[in-house]
């Protein structure tokens, strides 16, 4: 079983609203990713934990905060978004960091209105 | 410039001809990945790559490495509708340090096969 839950699938906030994302994955992996994608763009790293600590921070803004409370969930707390943060998020997990195969989720599309 | 570049961009095919896409790195490539997804999804992992010289095949879809000149192909036969989608290489581009687990895209390859 290669199956990574997200939720929700769609969501809409407004710019003062605080949300959160769920991932889930019961794979035993150690390493949990979220990717940001934007319409006929790639994803993009957004941040890697490594058994349950932050080891990857691509400079994302302060107002997207990661929290990894065990090593089957992933969470993506948003807060005071902009539109231009509306996108595809994907998150994925891997047995370890370091070159493996990274298992993504379906992704939860957001809308910051 | 793309670290990963993919061709071609678009690709329309009659269903049951075969068809080739390519990834090129400008970098040296530790791993390379090829997915699959569906407008507005998550991607589906297709094959993993390592060495080079590699070829893995799953189905009707056979990927390989060329590691001297960086590149990999994908190529499909006798394509299905089901084949349709976007195509994504990604590969691991920095042996490690503060880069390892970090897996770059290339801009993706848009699969149409018409019945």
């Amino acid at each position: 079983d290669t199956e990574v839950t997200q939720t929700p699938k769609h969501l809409v906030m407004g710019m003062t609203n605080k949300k959160s994302l769920k991932c889930e994955q019961h794979m035993g992996h150690r390493a949990m990713y979220w990717y940001k994608q934007k319409a006929k763009k790639p994803p993009e790293l957004m941040f890697v934990y490594s058994y349950e600590k932050l080891s990857i921070n691509e400079s994302v803004p302060s107002r997207f905060s990661p929290e990894c409370p065990n090593s089957s969930l992933l969470n993506l707390h948003l807060h005071a978004l902009q539109p231009e943060d509306s996108a595809l998020y994907l998150c994925a997990s891997s047995r370890f960091a370091v070159r493996e195969t990274q298992y993504f989720g379906p992704g939860t599309r957001l809308l910051v209105l | 410039s793309q670290e990963l570049e993919q061709s071609p961009q678009s690709l329309i095919v009659q269903e049951g001809k075969n068809l080739t896409i390519n990834c090129t790195s400008s970098k040296t490539l530790y791993g390379l990945y090829w997915y699959k997804q569906k407008y507005g999804e998550g991607l589906i992992f297709l094959m993993m790559l390592q060495k080079g010289g590699e070829e893995k095949s799953h189905e009707k879809i056979t990927a390989k490495l060329d590691e001297k000149k960086q590149q990999s192909s994908l190529h499909i036969t006798a394509s299905q509708p089901s084949h349709a989608g976007i195509y994504l290489c990604g590969a691991v581009l920095n042996a490690g340090g503060t880069s390892y687990g970090k897996l770059t895209f290339g801009q993706g390859t848009i699969l149409t096969v018409h019945p």
